[in-house]
């Protein structure tokens, strides 16, 4: 098992241009998430998504776009990347909680640049 | 969003020292996670706790849910420089969604030989 991918693992872009940020698990996990991490701030959730073709705005989801067309794969879009944008980006994934079974497993991070 | 409150913000130690870290909310929380991230890793899941009261080992580490339901605690023994990076604790808040989590700002651990 692979466990929980990302590609790429760095990008440096210029304000203003677009990517997208691929998640992958092999895990047949239902839940899917994406974070960012910025020094002082620890994770704070942009988007999730509990199921495939279904996503939900976390707590910072300005500026960022998702889809779930897979349910292996939940993508992560920058329509218009902003020097706010700079950040190390995690994706995570959980079995579905039907009880007490809440852990999320993550992936080793995608370092985005925005100049 | 909600946060936990984690504290130390950071250590410093000796080899050999152990080391306690602690996370407290307002809130209770019906599960508690403890993450350690190594860097430029993601976060590893170290520790589950399901129970108030609850005491769990991994190794040298060992981790408390506590009787509130409004803290955990996380401490490592005979710390060796390995054990540098950030830990994290998350938990699971009764009443909540059942897929979000709330995470601490971390404690980054600093191990001197």
């Amino acid at each position: 098992n692979a466990g929980v991918t990302q590609t790429p693992k760095f990008r440096v872009l210029k304000t203003g241009q677009s990517m997208t940020l691929l998640c992958a698990q092999d895990m047949n996990h239902e839940y899917m998430y994406w974070y960012r991490q910025d020094p002082g701030m620890g994770l704070r959730l942009i988007h999730y998504s509990v199921g495939e073709g279904t996503t939900a705005k976390g707590e910072v989801p300005d500026g960022y776009n998702v889809s779930r067309l897979k349910k292996q794969n939940f993508l992560l879009g920058l329509e218009s990347a902003a020097p706010s944008q700079t950040s190390v980006y995690f994706c995570a994934s959980s079995p579905p909680s039907g009880g007490i079974y809440n852990e999320q497993f993550f992936g080793p991070g995608t370092r985005l640049t925005v100049l | 969003g909600q946060q936990l409150n984690q504290s130390p913000q950071s250590m410093f130690i000796q080899e050999g020292e152990d080391v306690s870290m602690n996370c407290t909310s307002s809130s209770i929380f019906n599960t508690w996670l403890w993450y350690k991230q190594e860097p430029g890793e993601g976060p590893v899941l170290l520790i589950a706790l399901y129970k108030a009261g609850e005491l769990t080992s991994n190794g040298r580490l060992t981790a408390q849910f506590g009787i509130t339901r409004k803290d955990s605690f996380l401490n490592i023994s005979a710390s060796i420089p390995s054990d540098v990076g950030i830990y994290f604790c998350a938990g699971h808040r009764s009443g909540g969604s059942n897929y979000k989590l709330t995470f601490g700002k971390g404690t980054l651990l600093t191990v001197n030989p």
